[in-house]
């Protein structure tokens, strides 16, 4: 079973809907995070999170929201979908505790379609 | 945070060495030296990480010159599996919120 698990691995979606990614891993990490990869280019940090009480924007927030729920949940929202939203999205962990506290475990992220 | 410079895109052997080089001349002390994949549309791949000294795991070498100006990883050899895009990314410890990626190295191993 993968450490870092995200759902839906796809969804497509209509321009204003409000739409969901989940995200839980199961490797004990503080630190939680989103990305959203447009095809061909790198990763973009939207929201990171140090612990469940600690929210943080990234480069690209505007659009989006995120919910800790536990220290293991990390949800993405989009609260009205927009087509250039389309994009995969992926959600990390990383634990700063340990030696190699810049280590970024991903999950196998979540093609997100809007139309 | 260092920039890094790396090739677009390499080609190697199956079976072969692959080395890839990175420039990072810009790298203060107390920054690290970070090598990720990324094969295509799955999520990005921690390989190996290192400060001054060279690193070995079961996936790869960090070679980091003495200056740590630049550094190398290799793949000591090759399979096809091995084709993805490989990132060189320059951070402090307690940074990880600014890992940004790059465009890397398209490294493609062939038969």
């Amino acid at each position: 079973d993968a450490d870092v698990t995200q759902t839906p691995r796809n969804r497509i979606t209509k321009t204003g809907k409000r739409i969901m990614l989940e995200c839980s891993q199961t490797k004990g990490h503080d630190r939680m995070y989103w990305y959203r990869q447009d095809p061909g280019l790198g990763l973009q940090l939207i929201y990171y999170s140090f612990d469940v009480k600690d929210i943080n924007k990234g480069e690209i927030s505007d659009g989006y929201s995120v919910s800790r729920q536990a220290q293991a949940k990390f949800s993405l929202s989009l609260e009205s979908a927009i087509p250039n939203q389309t994009a995969l999205y992926f959600c990390a962990t990383s634990d700063l505790r340990r030696r190699s506290g810049n280590t970024i475990y991903f999950g196998e992220g979540s093609w997100l379609t809007v139309v | 945070d260092a920039k890094t410079t790396q090739p677009p895109s390499m080609d190697c052997a199956e079976g072969r060495a692959a080395n890839l080089p990175c420039n990072h001349s810009t790298i203060s002390g107390n920054e690290y030296v970070y090598w990720y994949r990324q094969i295509h549309s799955q999520g990005p791949q921690y390989i190996i990480h290192g400060l001054k000294n060279n690193e070995t795991n079961e996936m790869a070498s960090l070679i980091i010159t003495e200056d740590r100006k630049s550094s190398t990883l290799i793949l000591p050899h090759a399979t096809l599996r091995d084709t993805a895009v490989y990132y060189c990314i320059v951070l402090r410890t307690g940074t990880a919120s600014k890992l940004t990626f790059g465009t890397g190295t398209r490294l493609q191993v062939t038969l």
